[in-house]
């Protein structure tokens, strides 16, 4: 089975500066999927960003950007001009290429971003 | 509807009442799951419904727990006898498929607590 590891349960960032969280997978396959989703105090998860392991390209999404090291299996989260609603619960998620499943999708322990007004 | 709908949003109920969960996943999507979140902690995997297949239920916690999916739609989470470490928001997520690049869709969770 695969694990996700956030080993940052807190990060705290000024507001309009950049953070960074990290995250940290093992497989044994070659062909899956990375997410990252956000949790505000309104307990939704929200997709932030996602990214194909086949694709050598981060991902970006606005503000939001991916640096995926696929041979180091890492795949962080870079937050630029941090806004006061991005303060919120991080959770990285790994998926496999089949998808489903209780093994399809393992999510990691989440990280606590405080944005620092 | 627009998103995946849970009720009720909180639940207070006494240790040893039965509860009813209920997640609307969105309209469309094959995909179905339940997850437990304590407090300040990550996801727990419960419970995967794929359309008419028989349901992964290998992340149920113990046979007080089942859920069932009427009609490849709604699904409902029901907690019998309820004890006191039951207490979590327990989140519905569904996806338009089950492979990978599908991403869940995630309610905004019931919060249940037992006293």
């Amino acid at each position: 089975a695969q694990t996700v590891t956030q080993s940052q349960p807190e990060m705290s960032v000024q507001e309009a500066e950049t953070v960074t969280l990290s995250c940290t997978y093992d497989t044994s396959e070659s062909d899956y999927y990375l997410f990252w989703y956000k949790q505000p105090p309104s307990r939704q998860m929200i997709l932030v960003i996602r990214q194909e392991a086949y694709k050598q390209q981060n991902a970006t999404e606005n503000r939001f950007s991916v640096n995926f090291q696929k041979a180091a299996k890492s795949f962080s989260l870079k937050i630029s001009d941090s806004q006061l609603g991005d303060a919120a619960m991080y959770f990285c998620a790994y998926r496999t290429y089949s998808g489903g499943g209780a093994d399809g999708l393992t999510f990691g322990k989440g990280t606590h971003l405080i944005i620092q007004p | 509807g627009a998103g995946v709908s849970q009720s009720p949003s909180n639940k207070v109920t006494e240790k040893g009442k039965d509860v009813e969960l209920r997640c609307d996943p969105i309209s469309g999507h094959t995909a179905l799951y339940w997850y437990r979140q304590s407090l300040g902690q990550g996801l727990e995997f419960l419970i995967y419904f794929q359309g008419n297949s028989a349901p992964d239920k290998s992340g149920l916690p113990s046979d007080r727990f089942s859920a069932e999916r009427t009609g490849g739609s709604v699904s409902t989470l029901t907690i019998q006898r309820t004890q006191q470490e039951d207490s979590a928001v327990y989140l519905c997520a569904s996806s338009l498929g089950q492979f990978g690049i599908s991403p869940l869709h995630f309610g905004n969770g019931t919060r249940l607590t037992v006293t």
